[in-house]
């Protein structure tokens, strides 16, 4: 089973800096890496797919790198709006990272 | 626009089953896929499973295997997902999300709170 490490847990920032988060996998994954954002109450919101391409409707602020085992998620300048929990994806199994909480400061 | 409605919350007594459904609307129902995933509170997302809505295939998380059933109704587009014996560990939201056509969630219903208590 391949298993999706977050780190960090939490991330504690203010509005407009950058945020960087990543996620790891136990095993390759090629590019085949999702990245969503879940707010409280809500559902989860795709983000990015394909380890960078940005998903309909999301800000250019949202960005996604890496392949194979190491992936990056990065938000340029945080907005209130983007206070919120992180989640990757892999699209081989459909397993989830554990999420990072990304807090205001 | 696309929308997946589920059913409302459930309260479930330790052993009995739920059955909790997603109706889609806005696209051609046959031409995705659709997944389960449950969160239980304060937790993290936890995947469950994907049917075939053309043929109706399913393939389950190992951890499910034996307690669940995921089934669709064309003529509504409507799509369920059944849990047996429940524990207090199933009490969760429970969400259907739709495939896109990579392979990732781009639509989710708007979930389904399940409890389980005595």
């Amino acid at each position: 089973e391949i298993m999706l490490t977050q780190s960090p847990a939490t991330l504690s920032l203010s509005p407009g800096e950058r945020a960087t988060l990543s996620c790891r996998a136990s095993q390759s994954v090629g590019s085949y890496l999702a990245w969503y954002q879940q707010k409280p109450g809500q559902a989860p919101r795709l983000l990015i797919y394909d380890a960078s391409n940005r998903a309909t409707g999301i800000p250019a602020r949202f960005s996604g790198s890496g392949s194979g085992t190491d992936f990056t998620l990065t938000i340029s300048s945080l907005e209130p709006a983007d206070f919120a929990v992180y989640y990757c994806q892999q699209r081989s199994t459909w397993t989830f990272g554990q999420g990072t909480k990304v807090e205001i400061k | 626009q696309v929308q997946l409605v589920q059913s409302g919350a459930e309260v479930k007594k330790p052993g009995a089953s739920m059955k909790v459904s997603c109706e889609a609307s806005g696209y051609i129902f046959t031409n995705y896929y659709l997944h389960w995933v449950r969160q239980a509170s304060g937790q993290g997302l936890e995947w469950m499973g994907i049917i075939n809505l053309r043929g109706g295939s399913t393939t389950y998380a190992q951890k499910f295997q034996g307690r669940v059933t995921m089934t669709r109704d064309t003529s509504t587009s409507t799509v369920y997902m059944e849990l047996s014996s429940l524990r207090s560990e199933d009490a969760a939201v429970y969400y259907c999300a739709r495939a896109n056509l990579q392979g990732y969630f781009d639509y989710w219903g708007q979930g389904t709170l399940v409890t389980v208590s005595s």
